[in-house]
């Protein structure tokens, strides 16, 4: 079974300013893929970023970048030049590359951090 | 813009009715998932499919049931529902890697 620990309940950070919201997680698979996705006040889950495991370059989405450690099991997200709509809910997400069914493949959540961007 | 479609968006209902959550998807995914995402914001799952006719209760145990006679359509249903039932239900599908999530329901039973 996997776990995913997000031990910030609670951020918020200055416009144009950056931030870094952690997450670790355990697993005894080696491949799988790691999500963040972010939740604003519509509810709408918004994929923000993904990781394979198997690439050892960290991904990139514009102002958004992570910072993947396969051997300390951390994925944090980093959130350059915030902006008052990057303020949302923002989970951090484990899903294996094959499922112990060989069929559905589930995502494990986070807890959630919540990032406030003030202006 | 979304593919993935649930209705309705709040629902407020009395103890002991009887209701349905819709969710339909317009791309074809073969697996589909059930996400119940309580007060505290964090989602577990409940339900999922991997395909017509086949459905599979997830970690978080749940009362409510689903069925899978349509590709495109995953409802859930509470038969009796209840206070403690209150919450929100996200409903998610997904091919390969790539997952999308509803706008989700929030249920009120009072």
């Amino acid at each position: 079974a996997q776990t995913v620990t997000q031990s910030q309940p609670e951020m918020s950070v200055q416009e144009a300013e950056t931030v870094t919201l952690s997450c670790t997680y355990d697993t005894s698979e080696n491949n799988y893929y790691l999500f963040w996705y972010k939740q604003p006040p519509s509810r709408q889950m918004i994929l923000v970023i993904r990781q394979e495991a198997y690439k050892q370059q960290n991904a990139t989405e514009n102002r958004f970048s992570v910072n993947f450690q396969k051997a300390a099991k951390s994925f944090s997200l980093k959130i350059s030049d915030s902006q008052l709509g990057d303020t949302a809910m923002y989970f951090c997400a484990f899903m294996p590359y094959l499922s112990s069914s060989g069929s559905a493949r589930q995502l494990t959540f986070g807890s959630g951090t919540q990032l406030t961007v003030l202006p | 813009e979304a593919d993935i479609y649930q209705t309705p968006r709040y629902l407020v209902i009395g103890t002991g009715k009887k209701i349905t959550l819709e969710c339909s998807q317009t791309m074809g995914h073969d697996k589909m998932y059930w996400y119940q995402q309580d007060p505290g914001m964090e989602l577990h799952l409940i339900h999922y499919s991997y395909g017509v006719n086949s459905t599979e209760k997830g970690d978080l145990s749940s009362e409510s049931t689903v069925s899978r006679i349509r590709t495109e359509h995953f409802p859930l249903t509470l038969e009796s529902a209840r206070p403690s039932h209150t919450s929100q239900y996200l409903c998610a599908s997904s091919q390969g890697k790539s997952y999308t999530f509803g706008s989700g329901t929030r249920l009120t039973v009072v």
